[in-house]
């Protein structure tokens, strides 16, 4: 399968608790996107990566939020201290680099579902 | 925030009849994108039209761009019961390499396709 992969797909953990999830794209892809999605509302984006650098992380983004791409390749989203309002699925996304033509398609993962007890 | 804005947020057809579904945005685009999802999972790209495009088919499925009005339509046609999933548009506002290329989506609709 040479689409977008995450790991785990499913979490429970406890309130107080670290957890992380990684996240590997498509091979030729060197822009990857992480995405926060509640229930009943569409994704909102959290940050993304151009090859290894992070380029733009949203308000949603808390400092208890970090994430990481080391070698361009693989991604990981670590939370710390996890609240129950983390509670979501996390979703990753990866596309090509530009064209002239503007920014490229999306290809998402299946998601990490998150709940916090 | 969220940008676009789906409309109806819910739609119930019969097999055979086709859907249409619409939506809205704000702010100026380079494109738009449709994406299907299915109860739990995640999503699956259906569809990219950019600003400068007004019509494009993929299958059963046709999307119009009318950046005048800042919306889009979504038909699905000749529809199956597998159909039946959320569906999202959301708009990218990246013109220009390094630009961030985040998406904006809507809240999405729910289409049900009764056999």
């Amino acid at each position: 399968d040479t689409g977008v992969s995450q790991d785990p797909r499913h979490k429970i953990t406890k309130r107080g608790q670290n957890v992380t999830f990684r996240c590997d794209p498509i091979s030729e892809h060197n822009r990857l996107y992480w995405y926060r999605q509640t229930l009943g509302q569409g994704p909102e984006f959290l940050t993304y990566f151009q090859n290894e650098a992070q380029l733009e992380k949203s308000r949603l983004l808390s400092d208890r939020f970090s994430a990481e791409r080391p070698k361009g390749s693989f991604s990981t989203l670590e939370i710390q201290r996890t609240e129950q309002g983390d509670s979501a699925m996390y979703l990753c996304a990866s596309s090509l680099p530009w064209t002239g033509g503007g920014q490229e398609t999306q290809y998402f993962g299946p998601g990490t579902r998150l709940l916090v007890l | 925030s969220q940008q676009g804005e789906e409309d109806p947020q819910a739609l119930s057809i019969q097999e055979g009849e086709n859907a249409t579904m619409n939506c809205s945005y704000k702010t100026s685009i380079n494109n738009l994108q449709w994406y299907r999802q299915n109860s739990g999972r995640g999503l699956v790209h259906l569809i990219l039209i950019r600003s400068n495009e007004r019509e494009k088919h993929s299958g059963r499925l046709r999307v119009t761009l009318d950046t005048s009005k800042k919306s889009s339509s979504l038909l699905i046609t000749a529809s199956r019961a597998a159909d039946t999933a959320s569906y999202f548009c959301a708009t990218g506002a990246g013109f220009y390499t390094g630009a961030n290329s985040k998406l904006t989506f809507g809240k999405g609709i729910t289409l049900s396709v009764r056999p």
